[in-house]
């Protein structure tokens, strides 16, 4: 069983550019969550794919976006980067409400994340 | 009002020690709740799920209070790899996947020989 891979690991871009990251789900989850952690500080939600489908979204702008694919791997695209915008981006997997009660259900998979720096 | 507060410590103690971290909630619909350990420069990992009735894994225990939304996490005999962050985690989807987590923004601690 494979666990959640990221790429990249690190990379660094300057402000306005734009960024995609990548996320490969751990097999026979079927929902990913993107986070954005800051340095000192807990990760915060950025959104939830669930079948290709956005099921939920956190505090963050449009330029933040993404895509789950029918393999239910994912990107996280964001657009005009700002000095703001760096910080370590984790991509977690997790069986969807389907699976609900079966055993660990109720946990989510972190990848390594993405260690973006935007001078 | 942050979802989850905690105080980020630095907690440092020797080893052998009993160590406890507190943290808070505000939203009393909260259903679920987790300690996430996270090493430096790592992405979290699950410690433990923290049930109504409290819960025990080997040297952690951790406490819910859900009246004054309160969760706890004691770490006896600590160790020296149990240097991490510890991160308090809510989690207050009802009847959704389970995906959005608000977490704490964590609470260092080091243990020292």
């Amino acid at each position: 069983e494979t666990g959640v891979t990221q790429s990249p690991t690190h990379l660094i871009k300057t402000r306005g550019q734009q960024v995609t990251l990548r996320c490969s789900s751990q097999s026979g989850h079927n929902t990913v969550s993107w986070y954005q952690q800051a340095l000192g500080q807990g990760p915060q939600f950025i959104f939830q794919y669930y079948r290709e489908e956005e099921n939920g979204r956190g505090n963050f702008p449009p330029r933040f976006s993404g895509l789950q694919f029918p393999n239910y791997s994912s990107e996280l695209n964001v657009n005009a980067l700002e000095l703001d915008d760096s910080a370590l981006y984790l991509c977690a997997s997790s069986f969807g409400r389907e699976d609900r009660g079966r055993t660990g259900a109720n946990v989510l998979t972190f990848g390594a994340g993405s260690r973006l720096t935007v001078l | 009002r942050k979802e989850v507060e905690q105080d980020p410590g630095p907690f440092n103690v020797p080893e052998g020690a009993t160590v406890a971290f507190n943290c808070t909630y505000s939203n009393s619909a909260s259903q679920s709740f987790f300690w996430y350990r996270q090493d430096c420069r790592k992405e979290p990992k699950l410690l433990m799920s923290v049930y109504s009735s409290g819960n025990e894994d080997g040297r952690f225990t951790a406490q819910l209070n859900r009246a004054s939304q309160y969760i706890s996490l004691l770490i006896r005999d600590s160790k020296l790899s149990d240097s991490a962050t510890y991160l308090c985690v809510v989690n207050h989807d009802r009847g959704s996947t389970l995906g959005r987590l608000y977490f704490g923004r964590g609470t260092q601690l080091t243990v020292w020989p």
